[in-house]
């Protein structure tokens, strides 16, 4: 199986800072990476797929870069609403696999 | 727009077989390129991938499950089912149902979950 890592397992930051997560993967998965956002007692929801492109609906601040074994999800300017749990997921063999997740909390 | 709805016991004993459902509404279970999946949550921990399914019934599953997992489709009621059998208090979890795109691979749409209990 491949195994999933992601840093940091958890992030304290302001409104309106930078903030980068990093996804890596334990062998090379292409582009077959993709970010979903999870709010507490809620389902996730996806952010981005293949690596970078950005689901219809998902503000612009949201970006994700990366091939083969490391990617990042990037949002540009933090936003009240964007406090939540992150997950990468490869797509790229069976069984799909998820990273532990990003909780992004206030500072 | 299609939302997807699980159902099911919330309390299973151990040694049984967990049973849920999930029911398609705003769309066609056999239409497009989409394929059906069961993710699963244990309490404050990361997401777990069952397995999926297609209209076709050809299935992919997590070997980890070792052989416990069924899945079928019902095309004339626009759900499709997860059978776990022999639970243990490990298969304690929300379960969630998602859909699936074949050309990107990603789960673009989830039920709300289903909290399902293992316990006597």
């Amino acid at each position: 199986d491949i195994q999933m890592t992601q840093s940091p397992s958890s992030l304290s930051a302001s409104i309106g800072d930078r903030v980068t997560i990093t996804c890596r993967a334990s062998q090379s998965i292409g582009r077959n990476l993709n970010w979903y956002q999870q709010k507490p007692g809620k389902a996730p929801s996806l952010l981005i797929y293949i690596a970078s492109s950005l689901q219809s609906g998902v503000p612009s601040r949201f970006s994700g870069s990366g091939s083969g074994t490391d990617f990042t999800l990037t949002i540009s300017s933090l936003q009240p609403e964007d406090f939540a749990t992150y997950y990468c997921q490869q797509s790229y063999s069976i069984p799909r696999t998820f990273g532990q997740g990003t909780k992004v909390e206030i500072k | 727009q299609v939302q997807l709805q699980e159902s099911g016991p919330g309390l299973v004993k151990p040694s049984q077989t967990l049973s849920l459902t999930c029911t398609v509404s705003g769309g066609s279970i056999s239409s497009g390129s989409h394929f059906w999946s069961w993710i699963r949550q244990p309490a404050g921990k990361g997401l777990e991938w069952i397995g999926r399914l297609y209209t076709s019934a050809s299935t992919n599953q997590d070997t980890s499950l070792k052989g416990r997992v069924t899945m079928s489709v019902d095309t004339s009621k626009n759900d499709f089912s997860l059978k776990l059998s022999s639970v243990t208090a490990a298969d304690t979890a929300v379960y969630y149902c998602a859909l699936g795109d074949s050309r990107d691979d990603a789960f673009h749409i989830w039920g709300q979950g289903a909290l399902v209990i293992v316990s006597s």
